[in-house]
This record gives C-alpha cells, structure tokens and sequence, in this order.
C-alpha cells in the first residue's frame, strides 16, 4: 500500500458526459501529479500540483481539468467525454515540488467511456 | 527531449533464474533521475528502485538492482531469484532534476514460468 488512495476504483460512463476523480496524498507529500495510461498512448503525464498551485502541465486536454484542494486532495475534472478517453488515471504523489523525489501511486481509477 | 526506450516486449524466465529487462534512455540533461516501476495485472502501479545521474554505485533494493551504465546511457533492471509473483509489466522512467514530469517506456511484460 503507497498511501495514496483515489476514488472510485471504477467508473463507467457514456459519451459527452462529465466525471470527477478524486485522490488523496500520502500524509506530508505536498506534490500531486495525475498520468493517463491508456493502449495505445502508454503512460502520459497530465498536470502537476504542489501545494494548492499547478506547477505543471504535460499532454492534457482541455476538456480536462485538476484542482488541489487546500487539505491537499486532489480532483481531476473530464467533461465532454470521448470513447478514447477510456483509460487509467493514476494519481500519484511526491514530498516536495519535485525534481528526483519517488512518486508513489495510487491504485488507479479505471474510466469506461461507452 | 527526453525518451525511455524498452526493446523488450515480452520474456518468459524461469522460476529462480536472474532476470535483467533493458532500458536505455536519451536525455540531453547532466542531471535526471531514472525509475523502475512494477505493474502487476491488478493495475497498480509500485515503484521498485532509483538511480540519479550523480550516484557512482549501482543502486540495490532487495533482490532488484540497477546496472546503470552512464555513458551508454542504459539503466537495466537486475531482478536476482526470481518468483512467481514477479510476473507483471515493468516499467522505466526518467525524470529532469528541473521539471516534475514522469516520461516513460513502453514496458517490458514478464512472465515467470514455475
């Protein structure tokens, strides 16, 4: 167990729609980040957040969206969904702003989009 | 730009034989850390082993090593008497001292034979 926990573990969902996934941190880590993993993309950075501030963004769409929440939760928002957007969002989270810290990750949350 | 490349698709190893999975990696950067990463089929994503671009030893966590060979630029997993429950995809992953973001290989599925 890393100590980051997300939820729901499941979700199942239909095109257009609009889903929340939510994680919390190991207790101290101050970093989020959020990766897709999907089959034909394989694991991609999404956003970054460090004490209530992004800090940085990789391959995200914008019909997606994060936030972290001053007890350092954090939420990803998907709108809009797409049939591809089915995939494993991993949330994983980091003592510090970042550099070569271990990420630790939470045990993913699988999103059908049917 | 940062790239992880994993040329091993798929190897089958027997139960107790030493195992090593490939990772060479492209980086312009002096300063980068590398990961190894276990994905069993459950989803979760655990991390295994590190190595930064300055450590002069081969990092060593339990029966997993790293062969970090700098000039070559390849940081190949060594998992020593191997188990059962080793089978799963690894992955490897680099990051910059000066950005927070994961960039990631294909990975490598093991499959330990009894």
């Amino acid at each position: 167990d890393s100590g980051v926990t997300q939820t729901p573990k499941h979700l199942i969902t239909a095109t257009g729609q609009r889903v929340t996934l939510r994680c919390s941190p190991r207790s101290g880590d101050l970093s989020v980040y959020w990766y897709q993993q999907s089959l034909d993309q394989g694991l991609q950075f999404l956003i970054q957040y460090y004490n209530g501030e992004e800090r940085a963004k990789g391959n995200i769409l914008e019909r997606f969206s994060a936030q972290q929440f001053p007890d350092l939760h954090s939420e990803l928002n998907l709108s809009s969904l797409e049939l591809g957007d089915s995939a494993l969002y991993f949330c994983a989270s980091s003592p510090r702003l970042g550099g070569t810290d271990t990420q630790y990750f939470g045990p993913g949350t699988r999103l059908t989009v049917l | 730009a940062q790239k992880i490349t994993q040329t091993q698709p798929g190897m089958f190893v027997q139960e107790k034989e030493a195992v090593t999975l490939d990772c060479t990696y492209d980086t312009s950067d002096q300063s980068y850390g590398l990961f190894w990463y276990k994905q069993p089929s459950s989803g979760e994503m655990i991390f295994l082993i590190y190595q930064g671009s300055y450590d002069e030893q081969n990092a060593t966590e339990g029966r997993y090593s790293l062969n970090f060979q700098k000039a070559r630029k390849s940081a190949n997993l060594v998992i020593s008497a191997s188990q059962l429950g080793d089978s799963a995809m690894y992955f490897c992953a680099i990051i910059r001292r000066s950005n927070y973001q994961l960039i990631w290989g294909a990975g490598t599925k093991l499959i330990i034979k009894p």
